[in-house]
């Protein structure tokens, strides 16, 4: 069966300081991939997804990046974190179709 | 532009009353319509989607959801609410263009009281 990994699920993080988020994905090849975060407890807001190894759209300029160096590999990552960047951040996968999205257990970032 | 809006921030409910969860849409073409509920500090959990046929459509936990095409609507129902519904609850509609994206609604809060 089909399971996606998140990691870690909660983190408290330095302004300034580095971020690396990952996302793994088992039981499927060839997965589109999303990062989403959610701030405050509401609104979901896409910020890169990825339909292969290497492609990347990013969806509102920020402080963020993300990469897909494996085919089920999502990685989220800053160079230097600000304030702003703290939130919930979600992962998902989806079959090229679009009708079936599945969400990791997601991360809490907190920066301070 | 493609959008979903959930009207409610917060819909209150006594245990054991119809429960109603509202979301209109704005897309081109045939939508793909999600829900999706979220617990505290936790992921978003599938409860149901209508791609095409029935206008209603059962999903998990008791919920259905009833596509009106006319009124561009796709609200979330349950019969009789358990205070264990309480959470966050997302609509999405799938990009009609790009469909690999998913458009997510702001999120109503549920509160169920016993």
């Amino acid at each position: 069966s089909q399971t996606i990994h998140q990691w870690p699920a909660t983190l408290v993080q330095p302004v300034g300081s580095p971020l690396s988020l990952e996302c793994t994905v088992e039981g499927t090849s060839n997965p589109n991939l999303y990062w989403y975060r959610q701030a405050a407890g509401r609104g979901l807001q896409l910020l890169f997804y990825s339909v292969g190894i290497g492609q990347i759209s990013s969806e509102v300029p920020q402080n963020l990046s993300a990469s897909r160096p494996q085919d089920r590999q999502f990685i989220l990552s800053s160079k230097k974190l600000l304030l702003s960047d703290s939130g919930f951040y979600l992962c998902a996968w989806s079959i090229g179709t679009g009708d079936s999205y599945t969400f990791g257990s997601g991360t809490r970032l907190t920066v301070v | 532009a493609q959008s979903v809006a959930q009207p409610e921030d917060q819909v209150n409910v006594a245990e054991g009353n119809p429960l109603t969860v509202k979301c209109t849409y704005s897309v081109s073409g045939n939508p793909y319509l999600f829900w999706y509920v979220q617990y505290p500090n936790r992921g978003l959990q599938f409860l149901l989607k209508y791609i095409t046929g029935d206008n209603v459509v059962k999903g998990s936990y008791g919920f259905e959801a009833e596509f009106n095409k006319s009124q561009t609507s796709f609200h979330l129902k349950k019969p009789s609410a358990l205070v264990s519904d309480s959470a966050l609850y997302f609509c999405a509609v799938r990009h009609p263009f790009n469909t690999d994206k998913l458009i997510f609604g702001t999120g109503t809060r549920l509160q169920v009281f016993p």
